[in-house]
């Protein structure tokens, strides 16, 4: 199994509060990813990640931003958490410079309540 | 709207069947298909998956059809087992841009 934590693994959080998910990695992996997980739409790509530093918006960015200053954190921030954003988070990781082919190995998931 | 559709939220099978699961797609220009399984709790885990120069991929007891023209991919399960019981994921890239686009998932229940 690929080296992929997600924490924390369960929070239940205020509309309005801010909210940061952590993704740790110890593969070396280049390309991280979050993902929200909802009844009828399957995985929806929020953002990614091709390096450090390096990322970009996915389908379903808004009122999401994230973060990655090492190699091995992925961090996703909902600075104000609406109910919309009850979900369950998935971060994934693929290794190779030819990403497009390349298999996503997943975390466990982080469910996410907003009342 | 959804490039990536699986039509079946769920699909009932008896142990030692064939399970088919179906999935169909409207962009053109995916060209790289994927199947993830996903149990209750878990993340999702890379299956199969089949590239659109060809029509068939086969490991074990799971083996992808591709028909282009149709722009319909299927998964087999051969066998089906109990362990096969969980979410199956269909996903679709367009190799020239980057983003992996999933279905909706479909639930696979194998009966003993």
């Amino acid at each position: 199994d690929a080296g992929i934590t997600q924490s924390p693994r369960h929070k239940v959080t205020e509309t309005g509060t801010p909210v940061t998910l952590r993704c740790h990695q110890t593969e070396n992996h280049r390309y991280m990813y979050w993902y929200r997980q909802d009844p009828g739409h399957g995985l929806r790509l929020i953002h990614y990640s091709y390096g450090v530093k390096d990322t970009d918006k996915g389908e379903v960015s808004d009122g999401y931003s994230v973060s990655r200053s090492k190699t091995e954190d992925f961090l996703l921030t909902l600075e104000s958490a609406t109910s919309s954003q009850t979900s369950v988070y998935f971060c994934a990781i693929s290794e190779s410079e030819r990403e497009a082919t390349d298999t996503q190995y997943f975390g466990p998931g982080t469910r996410l309540t907003v009342l | 709207d959804q490039q990536v559709k699986q039509n079946s939220p769920s699909l009932s099978v008896q142990e030692g069947r064939i399970s088919i699961l179906n999935c169909d797609y409207t962009n053109s220009m995916f060209d790289y298909f994927l199947w993830y399984k996903k149990y209750p709790a878990e993340g999702p885990t890379f299956l199969i998956s089949i590239s659109s120069i060809k029509d068939k991929n086969e490991d074990g007891r799971f083996t992808v059809f591709l028909n282009k023209s149709a722009k319909h991919l299927s998964l087999h399960i051969v066998p089906s087992q109990p362990g096969d019981s969980a979410v199956y994921f269909c996903a679709a890239i367009d190799t020239g841009g980057f983003k992996t686009i999933f279905g909706a998932g479909t639930r696979l229940f194998v009966k003993a």
